[in-house]
């Protein structure tokens, strides 16, 4: 699976847009792009994912670059409950399509 | 649906003992993984399981060992503990195929001392 690069953490406010940016340069054409969040170390939750076209749901978007090497995840009125670490996937085929981890993003919600 | 459940939630071990991690879905899901966090550090992959019966190594396996005899459950076995198997484990499951999502447990915090 290609490896993803995200910003060790950031700071938004609340109420409004949070964006959160991903790299995975050597993406292949049937991998997608997941996003999970953990919060206080539970155990981590699905928000979304894609695989060449932005997707939306009840919980955020994925806006995935044309070139598929970048996307970013935009959760839209970020709340005091979203501060977590996000984690970017790259997802494929591979060893029981399994999630690889990186070291995600940390953001932090502030009033 | 309860979806994944893992038990215990906390656990301390001496060195030497050993336990089975428990971890069951009632999702009727084919694809079955462990997972272990250590502090500040994102999930690595121990096993998984793609049916009952087939199990398969992930990126860190040893000192643990896996069987999946159901659908339902996968337990994770660790047969001489040791301190650098303190962390948290997740088990999470998944219908199958890179298009579906995967629910994870609410973890179990292992310390060995």
């Amino acid at each position: 699976d290609a490896k993803t690069t995200q910003p060790t953490s950031m700071d938004c406010a609340e109420g409004r847009a949070a964006n959160l940016p991903c790299n995975h340069s050597t993406i292949s054409g049937n991998e997608y792009v997941y996003w999970y969040r953990q919060i206080h170390s539970q155990g981590p939750q699905y928000i979304i994912h894609g695989l060449k076209n932005n997707e939306t749901n009840e919980m955020a978007s994925l806006i995935i670059t044309e070139d598929r090497k970048s996307s970013t995840l935009i959760l839209p009125h970020a709340t005091l409950r979203d501060t977590a670490v996000y984690y970017c996937i790259v997802r494929g085929r591979a060893a029981g399509n399994k999630l690889t981890f990186g070291g995600g993003t940390r953001v932090l919600v502030k009033p | 649906n309860a979806g994944v459940t893992q038990t215990p939630k906390f656990r301390i071990l001496k060195i030497g003992q050993s336990m089975t991690l428990q971890c069951t879905q009632d999702m009727n899901h084919n694809y079955m993984y462990w997972y272990r966090q250590d502090p500040g550090m994102g999930l690595k992959l121990i096993y998984y399981s793609v049916g009952a019966g087939i199990t398969d190594k992930g990126e860190v396996p040893n000192g643990y060992n896996v069987s999946r005899s159901t659908t339902e459950d996968f337990p994770l076995r660790l047969e001489l503990a040791a301190p650098s198997q303190t962390s948290v484990y997740f088990c999470a499951s998944t219908h199958g195929g890179v298009r579906t999502e995967a629910f994870f447990g609410q973890g179990t915090r292992l310390t060995v001392v």
